[in-house]
């Protein structure tokens, strides 16, 4: 399977605390991308880190790549309890646009 | 801007009634278009997909199907549902590959 995977699948952390979460996946992609998910809601896109950068940074969020390992984090600094919520990896692999998304990790910010 | 609209947010079908559900995209012109499948706790699984007018790809081989009638159109479909047809199905469109996709707001799918 070409889907990515996610770790840890669950976070639990205080507010004010950093929270990473680590994306694996197999194949050689185009770019990776960190999407976030509200109870019973839609995918919210946070960031799209192309395969030829290796950081991007976007507010309270940081992305990294390494093409070499197939592997992405994602930092959340100074968490909020509005940033509770399932965070996903998705990963594009051809010119049509299509995603592969991970498990995604449940992260929970506690006031 | 643009904008994504999937309706109904929530839809309740007996086994073996048919499925249309509708997704529609304003302020773009000739997006691509995806179709989702969530189970629950799960990661999304694509269903199909469109970069144009009456073009669709299937990803999996299932009891659903997809139509796209106008540019910002794109339409689910079932003849005749099955239980495992269930989950929360998600729509999105994005202006080209290399380049982030937008979701709707989902409809929740519950087979009686």
């Amino acid at each position: 399977s070409q889907q990515g995977e996610e770790d840890p699948q669950a976070l639990s952390i205080q507010e004010g605390e950093n929270a990473t979460m680590n994306c694996s996946y197999k194949t050689s992609i185009n770019n990776l991308q960190w999407y976030r998910q509200n109870s019973g809601r839609g995918l919210v896109h946070l960031i799209l880190i192309r395969s030829n950068e290796r950081e991007k940074h976007s507010g309270r969020l940081r992305v990294t790549l390494d093409t070499s390992k197939k592997s992405s984090s994602l930092l959340i600094t100074a968490s909020r309890a509005a940033d509770t919520a399932s965070y996903f990896c998705a990963t594009e692999y051809d010119m049509r646009g299509k995603l592969i998304f991970g498990q995604g990790t449940e992260l929970s910010v506690k006031p | 801007s643009q904008t994504i609209h999937q309706w109904p947010a929530t839809l309740v079908q007996p086994v073996g009634s048919p499925l249309s559900l509708e997704c529609t995209v304003e302020g773009t012109s000739n997006p691509n278009l995806y179709w989702y499948r969530q189970a629950a706790g799960r990661g999304l699984q694509l269903l199909f997909y469109s970069v144009g007018i009456g073009q669709i790809s299937s990803e999996v081989p299932q009891n659903l199907s997809a139509s796209r009638p106008q540019d910002r159109q794109f339409i689910l479909s079932s003849k005749k549902l099955l239980l495992s047809d269930s989950g929360f199905y998600l729509c999105a469109w994005s202006g080209a590959w290399n380049q982030p996709q937008h979701f709707g707001d989902g409809t929740r799918l519950s087979i009686l």
